[in-house]
């Protein structure tokens, strides 16, 4: 079946600029996540939804990055006024349930997003 | 404090050899999962394997090995038999069930290189 999708595969956009990034979560995955990967580092947790409950935001790093998932299914990551260190790769992932045991979360390919 | 540590930036292994990757969590949770990913130079996230803390076996996926050592906190990957298609980042990752966070923390990777 379909894996996670995101668009676009790569940004690149001025300072000052907004961008907007979307994620397309497996289908019946109720549990939806974003990350950040900065150049040779690790991933780092931004934001997750989990059906209809209030998203957990604890890792957005400011105010300028929001994010929003309709009716359940894609959600879409908006940078305002982005700043040169917002340059990254911005992966999606997503779960069946949000929690248990194992609950793999499977990966997108990710966007590149370049801020000049 | 880093709740993941991977402390090899970098490692070598010769092909058809083992090799194993570190990696140490901090956490105060008694339930928690330990993840590893493999990360290709395409970039998408693999999942390879799980092991929970009230395991009580060590996790085997094939070629892969979780060594779980719950006292010291250490959780780390064994790959038999190495092979050039292994070379990648590897990421351990975290789950903390107890707090109710269902986002993974990821530590900083190590970059693995097959040698022919």
């Amino acid at each position: 079946g379909a894996g996670v999708s995101q668009s676009p595969s790569n940004k690149v956009t001025e300072k000052g600029k907004d961008v907007e990034l979307r994620c397309d979560p497996i289908s019946g995955h109720t549990a939806l996540y974003w990350y950040r990967q900065s150049l040779g580092q690790g991933l780092e947790f931004l934001i997750y939804f989990q059906g209809n409950s209030a998203p957990d935001k604890s890792g957005l790093p400011s105010d300028r990055f929001s994010a929003e998932r309709t009716g359940g299914s894609v959600s879409t990551l908006t940078i305002q006024r982005t700043q040169q260190e917002d340059s990254a790769v911005y992966l999606c992932a997503s779960s069946l349930m949000g929690g248990g045991a194992v609950d793999e979360q499977f990966f997108g390919p990710g966007t590149r997003l370049t801020v000049l | 404090a880093q709740k993941i540590t991977q402390t090899q930036p970098g490692m070598f292994v010769q092909e058809k050899e083992a090799v194993t990757l570190d990696c140490t969590y901090d956490t105060s949770d008694q339930s928690y999962g330990l993840f590893w990913y493999k990360q290709p130079s395409s970039g998408e996230m693999i999942f390879l394997i799980y092991q929970g803390s009230y395991d009580e076996q060590n996790a085997t996926e094939g070629r892969y090995s979780l060594n779980f050592q719950k006292a010291r906190k250490s959780a780390n990957l064994v790959i038999s038999a190495s092979q050039l298609g292994d070379s990648a980042m590897y990421f351990c990752a975290m789950r903390e069930a107890q707090t109710g966070a269902n986002n993974l923390f990821f530590g900083t990777g190590t970059r693995l290189t097959v040698i022919p």
